[in-house]
């Protein structure tokens, strides 16, 4: 079935280093790939999004590349904050299955000064 | 910033007892999910309608769970006997179209405690 895998639960890192969230899927659809980040006790709130593969998108600093060969969607960035630290969720919505998105498990990124 | 408004933001609720939560999907967004985010932060979709019309459901809602979203009237879920293991964030999200690429508008969520 349809399906997202987040291989890291927890990500520690120092202000100012880069970071990259792994995110890969699985369907047998076209995918739409989403980023949500939630900080505590907020909604989540959509990152970045794209169909588009081999395109770079890119948001607040966060970007990340759909690769349809490798089925994955890394978040990235080249300088963390403190504000950073969030739940970050990597979501599905393939093409003709359906309108709800497939979340992954979450990483929590933790940003330490 | 999204203006998805759930309520209540906390029940607490004893087992066999039903809960009911609210939601109020951003202007203009006919299309409304339900998801259930539990403490190990994994979201489950329950249920999704365009308009008042169901347009996706799981099994779980199919059974103790409710859902519906009347015309002028906030989108409800309630869970008519609550067990232990509802205990969960439940978070409304509203958008404008159905199809896959469209964005989810959050709301905050309530946050469901059964003991």
């Amino acid at each position: 079935g349809d399906s997202v895998t987040q291989t890291e639960g927890l990500v520690t890192l120092t202000k100012g280093l880069p970071v990259m969230l792994n995110c890969t899927y699985q369907t047998t659809y076209s995918p739409f790939l989403f980023w949500y980040v939630q900080h505590l006790n907020e909604a989540p709130k959509l990152l970045l999004k794209s169909s588009t593969d081999n395109k770079r998108t890119e948001h607040q600093g966060f970007y990340a590349t759909l690769h349809k060969s490798s089925s994955s969607f890394h978040l990235q960035k080249s300088s963390v904050q403190l504000s950073d630290s969030a739940l970050y969720f990597c979501a599905l919505s393939p093409a003709n299955s359906g309108t709800y998105q497939r979340f992954g498990t979450g990483t929590k990124l933790q940003v330490v000064p | 910033n999204s203006k998805v408004i759930q309520t209540p933001r906390y029940l607490v609720k004893g087992q066999g007892q039903k809960a009911k939560m609210r939601c109020i999907p951003e202007k203009g967004h006919p299309v409304v999910f339900w998801y259930q985010q539990n403490k190990n932060n994994e979201f489950k979709f329950l249920i999704n309608f365009q308009n008042q019309e169901v347009l996706q459901q799981i099994d779980m809602t199919e059974k103790r769970f409710s859902a519906e979203c009347p015309s002028n009237s906030p989108c409800s879920l309630e869970i008519q006997s609550s067990e232990a293991g509802d205990s969960a964030l439940y978070l409304c999200a509203s958008s404008r179209d159905r199809e896959g690429y469209a964005e989810q508008f959050f709301g905050p969520g309530t946050r469901l405690t059964v003991l």
